[in-house]
């Protein structure tokens, strides 16, 4: 079975700090594809990134970042020079390849960290 | 653009009581779902379809009935709510399965049983 463990419950740093969310996986299978969504406190799930099993380049997208390591199963987020538009909750999620069984069944959630930028 | 509309946004009910959250896409997705988000607990999936007259239950079905008669259109009924069904409800769809890009979600309902 799929999981998801984000062990950060709650992270509150100082605005321009860098911060690492953490998130670690477990799967059974070889092909499967991890998310992070943002849910600000007005409560909308909005979608951030998309990343296979076979693509462990590390992407950055302005102030973002994100690291996928295969071998410790991880897929950590880090916001550079955090603002306090970025308080939110942020979720990892995981979904398995639709060929071996899983894919359609949806997205597999971890309980989300939520990050306090403080100004 | 509408995207995923789901409705109503607060609802209050007494136990017992059956009620239908509503959600309609307009973006021809074929796949469609409904997750449920409580405190601490990050989302969990409740149904799923991936397409007109296809449902399938998701991790946490007990208590919650699906149909899906068109692509636009998935609704998700309560037949005799219970206090344990207090949540914010979220319905979410993608082209295809949502392992293949992005899922997109409602704004949520936020559901309370007395």
């Amino acid at each position: 079975a799929q999981k998801v463990t984000q062990a950060q419950t709650e992270i509150s740093v100082v605005e321009k700090e860098d911060v690492t969310l953490d998130c670690v996986y477990e799967t059974r299978d070889t092909t499967y594809y991890l998310f992070w969504y943002k849910q600000p406190p007005s409560g909308e799930l909005v979608f951030l990134i998309r990343r296979n099993s076979f693509d462990e380049q590390n992407e950055i997208s302005g102030r973002y970042s994100w690291n996928f390591q295969k071998s410790t199963s991880s897929f950590n987020f880090t916001i550079t020079a955090s603002q306090v538009v970025d308080s939110a909750v942020y979720f990892c999620a995981l979904s398995e390849a639709v060929y071996s069984g899983g894919g359609a069944d949806g997205l597999t959630f971890g309980k989300g960290t939520h990050l306090i930028i403080q100004p | 653009n509408a995207g995923v509309t789901q409705t109503p946004k607060f609802q209050v009910l007494k136990t017992g009581q059956s009620m239908t959250l509503q959600c309609a896409q307009d973006m021809n997705h074929e796949y469609m779902s409904w997750y449920r988000q409580d405190p601490g607990m990050g989302l969990r999936l409740i149904h799923y379809s991936v397409g007109a007259g296809i449902t399938d239950q998701g991790e946490v079905p007990n208590g919650y009935n699906v149909s899906r008669s068109t692509t636009e259109d998935f609704p998700l009924r309560l037949l005799s709510a219970a206090p344990s069904q207090t949540s914010v409800y979220f319905c979410a769809s993608s082209y295809r399965q949502p392992n293949t890009g992005e899922l997109f979600f409602g704004e949520g309902s936020r559901l309370t049983v007395l």
